[in-house]
């Protein structure tokens, strides 16, 4: 059975203190690996996709890594405006992505 | 321009109606999709449509009837929901290929009284 799994649930940071989220999966049929951004009710923003292990792509203040079992998205010296939910979504098959329940990042100025 | 437009952004109906969600894109996309999502959970897939012909139907109830009446937009009717239906309604488009990024629009925030 496909299986995601996105720890921790929330996470708070003071401003500037970089941290990691991670993202296990189990997934049949991999297609790839998703990474978006949600602000409270607003529609999720696509960050990166990751397609094999070992692949790395970065923006800003963000780095996706992905390995066979998991992801992880590396936020470095964090801003307030990163607040948001962080959500993981492996696809499998054609056109569907399987989100995780997200981690709730909090930055305090 | 990576822009999937719902509307309306918010509608409140009652049990008995029937009203519709509306969604367009301009990018080209031939994959198209309607997501629900309740409070503090994440998206589930509900419908996707390819070259404009249903291709995932997730076991969603009948209440739920989607329409893709050409490659740039996609319907959604609603008929007899029930409270337990209120969520926020999210649309996104796609090349058809795997792997290829899914944009999402802001949502239709749906309440049923």
């Amino acid at each position: 059975e496909d299986q995601v799994t996105q720890s921790p649930e929330a996470l708070r940071l003071q401003e500037g203190e970089s941290s990691s989220l991670n993202c296990s999966y189990t997934v049949s049929g991999l297609r790839g690996l998703f990474w978006y951004r949600q602000d409270p009710g607003k529609g999720p923003e696509f960050l990166f996709t990751l397609y094999s292990a070992g692949e790395e792509k970065e923006k800003e203040r963000l780095k996706a890594t992905l390995t066979k079992k998991e992801s992880f998205l590396h936020i470095t010296a964090p801003k307030p405006e990163d607040s948001a939910t962080y959500l993981c979504a492996p696809q499998r098959g054609a056109n569907n992505l399987f989100f995780g329940t997200g981690t709730r990042l909090t930055v305090i100025p | 321009d990576t822009e999937v437009t719902q509307t309306p952004k918010h509608l409140v109906m009652g049990m008995t109606n029937k009203k519709s969600l509306k969604c367009e894109q301009h990018m080209g996309h031939r994959a198209m999709y309607w997501y629900k999502q309740k409070a503090k959970k994440p998206p589930e897939l509900m419908f996707v449509y390819s070259y404009e012909k249903l291709s995932i139907n997730e076991s969603v109830p009948s209440r739920f009837s989607p329409e893709c009446p050409n490659s740039s937009l996609l319907n959604l009717h609603l008929h007899a929901l029930q409270p337990e239906d209120s969520a926020l309604y999210l649309c996104a488009s796609s090349q058809d290929d795997p792997g290829n990024t899914i944009y999402f629009g802001e949502g239709s925030w749906l309440t049923v009284v």
